[in-house]
């Protein structure tokens, strides 16, 4: 089953502008991650916020980690066209039997238009 | 460079033909998984091994092997394949232990006719 559930599906901005993007989770995690792919190939691992971590900074990224709400968010600031690309968190899941598994939600299309 | 390598990039083949996606990473790696991705599915994970002849099901593992005969390989079989198969495969390898960044290839797109 999918853990991670982002929000929204789709986002349109204009360079320049910040795209904000939500993702919640289900269960107890390790850490959160989040992961860019550009069309149709690998996905590159972009900032990891661990459990106890509440923001993390990288770049023009921010990432801050809600575990009470259990939820996290992907700030990218001043957008840029290269920008344009899907994003999906992943969480690395504690316990259960599935360890060292990331599972991931279905991703937000971001397109950032020049 | 650290790398996980995957081939071949691109396979067209027809229904019950077998095939084998190769995976390879160079960073000594004791987790290695491999995902397919489908529209507004996701990723979902296949297959995964915590290491050498250790390997287990994923989230969905109907119709496909694996082995780990050595740390660095992990590759992905499909005996008989189907249309239902068609699909974009990754395989991905990480460290197990702390807080570790999953790396993933560059992707395998497979058709079947």
């Amino acid at each position: 089953s999918q853990q991670g559930e982002e929000d929204p599906q789709a986002l349109s901005i204009q360079e320049g502008e910040n795209a904000t993007m939500n993702c919640s989770y289900k269960t107890s995690i390790n850490n959160l991650q989040w992961y860019r792919q550009n069309s149709g190939r690998g996905l590159v691992h972009l900032i990891l916020i661990r459990s106890n971590e509440r923001e993390k900074h990288s770049g023009r990224l921010r990432v801050t980690l809600d575990t009470s709400k259990k939820s996290s968010s992907l700030l990218i600031t001043a957008s840029r066209a290269a920008d344009t690309a899907s994003y999906f968190c992943a969480t690395d899941d504690a316990g259960g039997t599935s360890y060292g598994k990331l599972t991931f939600g279905q991703g937000t299309i971001l397109t950032v238009h020049p | 460079e650290a790398q996980v390598t995957q081939n071949p990039r691109y396979l067209i083949t027809v229904t019950g033909k077998k095939l084998t996606v190769t995976c390879s990473q160079n960073m000594n790696h004791e987790y290695m998984s491999w995902y397919r991705q489908d529209p507004g599915l996701g990723l979902r994970q296949i297959y995964y091994s915590m290491n050498v002849e250790v390997t287990d099901k994923g989230d969905v593992p109907e119709g496909y092997k694996v082995s780990r005969k050595e740390k660095r390989n992990f590759p992905l079989i499909l005996e008989s394949p189907s249309p239902n198969q068609t699909s974009l495969y990754f395989c991905a390898s990480r460290n197990l232990g702390g807080q570790e960044t999953q790396y993933f290839g560059p992707g395998t797109r497979l058709l079947v006719l």
